[in-house]
């Protein structure tokens, strides 16, 4: 089943922070995040592999609470740079691919 | 070292008439994945290789729809009698190994398929 991403848009002005959540109905045993700018392929950001588990890079951080079956990335500080469309990606049953979330489109302006 | 590429970039055609497009994984890659992305959706899945496994073609949403893999490393997918629905940018990925859940997937530009 395909992960749900909320929200579906994000506005922000440099400088302000978001959250972008990501859930499933079924059992989570990691959580992918990637960015794709438009017009661009989607570029890889963390991968969550553990219960509770929390990452960062820079300003961008997420976590993942297997218990709940959901993840959370969190843009600190957003830079223009930012701005692109976030998804979250599950592995399907099989453990074959990745079901993508419907993604979630961050602006950021000056 | 070379990231995944794909050809063509972009593909024109008329409804009815057949397409394939092909993907350059990363070298030293046993792991390839087609997606397709329709306008303002996510990736959907379509076909997954490892190896020299049999394929896993359960996201395939026809039977006009085909992929092939030779020697383990340039793929090709296939999409005959093109409808217009057929439409979107078709995305290959590839990674290390075989577990999708737990590997970062390197994906390629795309191609952007337009079907008159």
């Amino acid at each position: 089943q395909q992960p749900v991403q909320s929200p579906q848009a994000v506005i922000l002005r440099e400088g302000e922070d978001a959250v972008i959540n990501c859930s499933s109905s079924k059992a989570l045993y990691s959580v992918h995040w990637y960015r794709q700018k438009h017009g661009e392929a989607p570029v890889f950001l963390m991968i969550l592999l553990k219960g509770g588990e929390q990452k960062g890079h820079d300003k961008i951080s997420a976590s993942f609470n297997e218990k709940k079956q959901q993840s959370s990335l969190y843009l600190t500080a957003s830079q223009l740079s930012y701005s692109g469309t976030y998804f979250c990606g599950t592995a399907n049953q099989a453990g074959t691919a990745l079901i993508f979330g419907k993604g979630t489109t961050l602006s950021v302006s000056s | 070292g070379a990231g995944v590429s794909q050809s063509p970039s972009n593909k024109v055609t008329e409804k009815g008439k057949d397409v394939e497009l092909r993907c350059d994984p990363i070298s030293g890659h046993t792991a390839l994945y087609w997606y397709r992305q329709s306008l303002g959706q996510g990736l959907e899945f379509l076909i997954y290789f490892q190896g020299n496994s049999a394929p896993d073609k359960s996201g395939l949403p026809s039977d006009r729809f085909s992929a092939e893999r030779t020697g383990g490393s340039v793929s090709t997918l296939t999409i005959q009698r093109t409808q217009q629905e057929d439409s979107a940018v078709y995305l290959c990925a590839s990674s290390l190994g075989s577990s999708a859940g737990q590997e970062t997937q390197y994906f390629g530009p795309g191609t952007r398929l337009l079907v008159l």
